[in-house]
């Protein structure tokens, strides 16, 4: 399967800092999702990118579609402790399955 | 309530002792698929389909098995455990358009432990 690197694997924050994390694949891909996953949960789609250069946000998120069509980034502004999750990116490069990223564990200090 | 239904929650199970896993969707979705994650390894998928009777093998289909006979339902069959299939398994679900795949909407998970 499709390789995708996630960094960092963990963090640990200061509540009201912000949080950057990126994802790099070897493949082009031709959408990018970022997902949250809570603990005991099933991960939830947080932003969806489906064109190289897009910026998109959802709150206090912002995510981006790599020009190279390889890389994708999310930001986290102004965290608080309800971010505390594993936040997963996915690629899709024109099969019709999605590729996920190991997964970055945010810790969110009060 | 739009959902992904997962039973069991919790399983521990004996080496070689037949199980399935139930998923069932909601929201007519054409698209549904089965992962496992494990630590450091992410979610890895076993097997998809892309509607009834249609299935295909994803990146770790060994030892697993699936059915898809009624768009609704997609339940994941191990027919002989293995300590090695000891993960916690999602299934989900996605509208499948004619050019691909978007966000998949994803079960609360089924951890299991095979002894």
């Amino acid at each position: 399967g499709q390789q995708l690197n996630q960094s960092p694997q963990s963090m640990f924050i200061q509540e009201g800092e912000d949080v950057s994390m990126n994802c790099t694949s070897s493949s082009i891909f031709n959408t990018w999702l970022w997902y949250k996953q809570d603990p005991g949960e099933g991960p939830v789609l947080l932003i969806a990118l489906y064109k190289a250069g897009e910026l998109t946000s959802n709150g206090r998120l912002t995510a981006q579609f790599g020009i190279t069509r390889k890389d994708s980034f999310l930001n986290i502004s102004a965290s608080i402790p309800s971010d505390v999750g594993i936040y997963f990116c996915a690629g899709r490069s024109g099969a019709n399955n999605l590729f996920f990223g190991t997964g970055t564990r945010l810790t969110v200090i009060p | 309530e739009a959902q992904v239904t997962q039973n069991p929650r919790y399983l521990i199970t004996v080496t070689g002792k037949k199980l399935t896993v139930t998923c069932s969707q909601n929201m007519n979705h054409e698209y549904m698929s089965w992962y496992r994650q494990d630590p450091g390894l992410g979610l890895r998928q076993i097997y998809y389909s892309m509607n009834v009777e249609v299935t295909d093998k994803g990146d770790v289909p060994e030892g697993y098995k699936v059915s898809r006979k009624e768009k609704r339902n997609f339940p994941l069959i191990l027919e002989s455990p293995s300590p090695n299939q000891t993960s916690l398994y999602f299934c989900a679900s996605s509208f499948g358009t004619g050019t691909g795949l978007y966000g998949y909407t994803f079960g609360s998970g089924t951890r299991l432990t095979v002894v």
